[in-house]
């Protein structure tokens, strides 16, 4: 079992419309929680962290975390397409004495118009 | 803004080649990573710095070596490049007491 799983999509999407992303892990001790945005050919760019549980928004994006069932999910309102790209979901996870951080492969979202 | 250099954005070497990725930060972190991104597998781990000249094994360390003589700059080096290392190198930075990773643009490197 990976440590984070994600569905590689794509998810398509209307523009105007929630796309819901979302991201299983299998460490109970996995600590803060990660969203990044990775456009074609870039490199990923923080957009969301998340460290308790609940939900935390910013701007179009809200993160929800639920410890207990081990799940995170990215909902994203009002998608453009401009958000079509692929999402990486990352944990951290304490190991030997520092942090580590475990991606997820990633969920590609296709916002079309 | 943070900055994180890489040297080339596309690379393309020859199996048995040493071939040489650099990484330069600009806002004095102490933490640097180098990761490989391969469709469906995420960015892996092969080496990651907490200081100069200290060095930690990440996931798959076989066949890299690395070396962080100055804070600023951390070296990946492929000491025989092999046709399964053509991959997306991405090298980050962070803080110590923070857990946010910042990334540079990526190297795409082809090895034939």
């Amino acid at each position: 079992q990976k440590e984070v799983e994600q569905n590689s999509g794509p998810l398509s999407v209307p523009e105007g419309a929630i796309a819901s992303l979302n991201c299983t892990y299998s460490d109970r001790g996995s600590q803060s929680f990660f969203w990044y945005r990775q456009y074609s050919g870039k490199s990923p760019e923080l957009i969301m962290f998340i460290y308790s549980n609940g939900d935390k928004e910013d701007g179009r994006f809200t993160a929800q975390l639920n410890k207990a069932s081990q799940y995170v999910s990215l909902l994203i309102r009002d998608s453009q397409p401009s958000d079509s790209a692929t999402y990486l979901c990352a944990v951290i996870l304490p190991a030997g004495g520092y942090n580590k951080l475990i991606f997820g492969a990633g969920t590609r979202l296709a916002v079309h118009p | 803004d943070v900055k994180v250099t890489q040297s080339s954005r596309y690379l393309v070497k020859r199996t048995g080649e040493k071939v040489f990725l650099e990484c330069v930060q600009d806002m004095d972190h102490e933490n640097m990573f180098w990761y490989r991104q391969d469709p469906g597998l995420g960015l892996r781990l092969i080496y990651f710095s907490y200081d100069v000249k200290m060095k930690e094994k990440g996931d798959i360390p076989e066949g890299y070596s690395v070396s962080r003589e100055k804070k600023e700059r951390f070296s990946l080096i492929l000491e025989s490049a092999s046709t399964n290392q053509t991959s997306m190198y991405l090298c980050a930075s962070k803080p110590g007491s923070y857990n946010e990773q910042f990334f540079g643009p990526g190297t795409r490197l082809t090895v034939l």
